[in-house]
């Protein structure tokens, strides 16, 4: 399987614990995205890689939130002292030009 | 105001019927314009590419109207299989790089 995957697909936490997810993006894609999905909303952008250098980062991305992409293949996005408004989905995506080629998503409850 | 605005629906209609989306966007700058379409619980996927003349697809056809700022997406000959949310997308800016914004998305059931 070629695509974007990520790994846990599905986690559940305590209120107070990190978590973090992992994304493996196509492999000649140069850019990387993280968006997060709640139930009935469109995908909101959390940050942004071309190669290994963030390029952008949301309002939304509390300093709760860090991001890395190393070497400029697989990123990781790491929550410390995850708060119950932090469930929904995480969905990685990844291109070369401007369209998005989605992961499965992690979805993360948050109790 | 949202960046990119959509009608969430749903949108109920019988199998063979024709059905229109729509969608504004606040910022024109804006250069790249999408249809995703995500199913219940998967990931979004990308429909189609939205270009200045307008452009079909089969039975799906996506308009852009630069001046209101308005994109739309024509489904003909609704199937039971075009049941899903469809997502209003448009890049930041005026570069071709960079971030997409993802409206709310809008539900359509077709009903048999």
């Amino acid at each position: 399987d070629t695509g974007v995957s990520q790994d846990p697909r599905h986690k559940i936490t305590k209120r107070g614990q990190n978590v973090t997810f992992r994304c493996d993006p196509i492999s000649e894609h140069n850019r990387l995205y993280w968006y997060r999905q709640t139930l009935g909303q469109g995908p909101e952008f959390l940050t942004y890689f071309q190669n290994e250098a963030q390029l952008e980062k949301s309002r939304l991305l509390s300093d709760r939130f860090s991001a890395e992409r190393p070497k400029g293949s697989f990123s990781t996005l790491e929550i410390q002292r995850t708060e119950q408004g932090d469930s929904a989905m995480y969905l990685c995506a990844s291109s070369t030009t401007v369209s998005l080629y989605f992961g499965p998503g992690t979805r993360l409850l948050v109790l | 105001r949202k960046e990119v605005e959509q009608d969430p629906g749903p949108f109920n209609v019988p199998e063979g019927a024709t059905v229109a989306f729509n969608c504004t966007y606040s910022n024109s700058a804006s250069q790249s314009f999408f249809w995703y379409r995500q199913d219940c619980r998967k990931e979004p996927k990308l429909l189609m590419s939205v270009y200045s003349s307008g452009n079909e697809d089969g039975r799906f056809t996506a308009q852009l109207n630069r001046a209101s700022q308005y994109i739309s997406l024509l489904i003909r000959d609704s199937k039971l299989s075009d049941s899903a949310t469809y997502l209003c997308v448009v890049n930041q800016g005026s570069s071709n790089t960079g971030k997409l914004i993802f409206g709310q998305g809008t539900t359509l059931q077709v009903k048999p």
